[in-house]
């Protein structure tokens, strides 16, 4: 069945960097766009950046463009995003999700469980 | 930016009950880019509604989605316990956004 699982969160301090990374298993990776969103705690969720299929096409939320790129490696099924600059109110969970189709233009049909970001000094 | 509302904010039912949920959107939308998730504490989302009224793998028929324009509804017939947690409208023409969630707890 389709896995996707998050890794690479953590403490960062405001300014710093940190690379989440997910790994998907299960299915087709290279066929199927792929989404990051984050929720703060106790809060809603926040769609923050997709990446197409093949990798030619990303797009971000305003809140976090030019600081944030997603990118992706169809070799090793792992879809990234690399936060630099980070913020206090960058601090969330952060999911990894696939779309149903190549182009990021239909509904998350899989998600991962999450993997939780903390920027603090 | 399509902004998405949803009300009520949190819905008090008890098992058995019929909720419906109320999602609002700023500008008028395709039914096509309409989702609804159910999301449970400490759980990722998990995706109920597709394209207004397509229900997802594996969700029970109690659960159904309507609506056109700027107002849909998701509804959810004689509540089960399983089905006490947090519903996400989100819209999927870019940019992607959700709505606040509505929390339906039990009475």
């Amino acid at each position: 069945q389709v896995q996707l699982v998050e890794s690479g969160g953590g403490v960062v301090q405001p300014g710093g960097s940190l690379r989440l990374s997910c790994a998907a298993s299960g299915f087709t990776f290279r066929d199927y766009a792929m989404h990051w969103v984050r929720q703060a705690p106790g809060k809603g969720l926040e769609w923050v950046a997709v990446i197409w299929y093949d990798g030619t096409y990303k797009y971000y939320a305003d809140s976090v463009q030019g600081r944030f790129t997603i990118s992706r490696d169809n070799s090793k099924n792992t879809v990234y995003l690399q936060m630099n600059s980070l913020r206090t109110e960058d601090t969330a969970v952060y999911y990894c999700a696939r779309d149903a189709d190549k182009y990021g233009m239909r509904y998350c049909d899989n998600w991962g469980q999450g993997d939780l970001v903390t920027v603090s000094s | 930016e399509i902004v998405l509302t949803q009300s009520p904010g949190t819905l008090s039912l008890s098992p058995g009950e019929r909720a419906t949920l109320s999602c609002r959107a700023s500008q008028s939308l395709s039914s096509t880019y309409l989702a609804w998730y159910q999301q449970k504490p400490g759980q990722a989302p998990r995706l109920l509604i597709y394209r207004t009224s397509g229900r997802a793998t594996g969700i029970p028929d109690r659960f159904s989605g309507s609506g056109s324009g700027t107002d849909f509804t998701l509804t959810i017939n004689s509540l089960e316990p399983e089905d006490f947690a947090v519903y996400y409208c989100q819209q999927y023409g870019r940019p992607w956004t959700f709505g606040q969630g509505t929390k339906v707890e039990m009475k």
